[in-house]
C-alpha cells in the first residue's frame, strides 16, 4: 500500500473558508513534502517539512508534522477558487531511499 | 522559469506498438524520475536516475519497459510491446538531490497521456 495516505479523499468548500488535509504514513522519514496538481498538469511542489520540524508556513499554507503519530496536515487559509486542485503528500522513506506519494485529496473551492 | 519538458503530450496507439516518451529535465538537475499515474494506482515511481546512472527501476515491468538517459538533456521511457493496461499519464520529474537524500523538491513535467487501444 502507499506510504502516504491522504484524508479526506475529496473536500468541497466555499471560497474564503479554510481547507485542511491530512496525510498519514507508515515508516520513518527524513522529510515530508506537499504537492499540488491542477487538472491535466504535472505536480507542483508547495512545501517541504523536515522530520525535526513541527510546523512550517508559506503564504496561506500551514503544514504541521507529528512524527510520533506519523501524520502531517496541510491547511489552506482563506481559500480561493484557484486553489481547486488535488493535493498530495510525499514521504522520503529512509529505508527505501525514495519518495512515495499518497493518493491525494481533491479540493474543490466554490466561488 | 526553467521547466521539465515532456513529449509527446498525448499518444494514442494500438496494442503491440512501440511507444517512446521523452523528457528534457531542468538544466543542472542531477536526478530524473519517471512516474505513472492512474486512477486505480495513483502515482507510482517507475525508475530514477542520478547523474544519468539508473539507481532504481524496481517499479518498472522489466519485460516491456526500459528507461535510459542517453545524455544529460534527455531521458526516455520506452514500452515495447505496449498493452491496454499501460494506458496512463506518464510523468517525468527532475531535481537536484544529494546522494542518499530526497530532501529537495521534484519539478514535474506536464506528462504524456498514453492510450493503448
Amino acid at each position: 500500500s502507499q506510504q502516504g495516505e491522504e484524508d479526506p479523499q475529496a473536500l468541497s468548500i466555499q471560497e474564503g473558508e479554510n481547507a485542511t488535509m491530512n496525510c498519514s504514513y507508515k515508516t520513518s522519514i527524513n522529510n515530508l513534502q506537499w504537492y499540488r496538481q491542477n487538472s491535466g498538469r504535472g505536480l507542483v511542489h508547495l512545501i517541504l517539512i523536515r522530520s525535526n520540524e513541527r510546523e512550517k508556513h508559506s503564504g496561506r499554507l500551514r503544514v504541521t508534522l507529528d512524527t510520533s503519530k506519523k501524520s502531517s496536515s496541510l491547511l489552506i487559509t482563506a481559500s480561493r477558487a484557484a486553489d481547486t486542485a488535488s493535493y498530495f503528500c510525499a514521504t522520503d522513506d529512509t529505508n527505501a531511499g525514495k519518495s512515495t506519494f499518497g493518493d491525494g485529496t481533491t479540493l474543490t473551492v466554490k466561488p | 522559469d526553467a521547466r521539465v519538458t515532456q513529449t509527446p503530450r498525448h499518444k494514442v496507439t494500438e496494442m503491440g506498438q512501440e511507444v517512446t516518451m521523452r523528457c528534457q529535465p531542468i538544466l543542472g538537475h542531477n536526478t530524473v524520475f519517471w512516474y505513472r499515474q492512474t486512477m486505480m494506482q495513483g502515482l507510482e515511481l517507475l525508475a530514477y536516475f542520478r547523474n544519468r546512472a539508473p539507481l532504481d527501476d524496481s517499479g518498472m515491468p522489466k519485460d516491456r519497459f526500459s528507461a535510459e538517459m542517453p545524455d544529460a538533456t534527455l531521458a526516455t521511457l520506452k514500452i515495447q510491446p505496449s498493452e491496454p493496461r499501460d494506458s496512463a499519464v506518464y510523468f517525468c520529474a527532475s531535481g537536484n538531490l544529494r546522494q542518499g537524500s530526497l530532501n529537495q523538491p521534484q519539478h514535474f513535467g506536464d506528462g504524456t497521456r498514453l492510450s493503448i487501444l
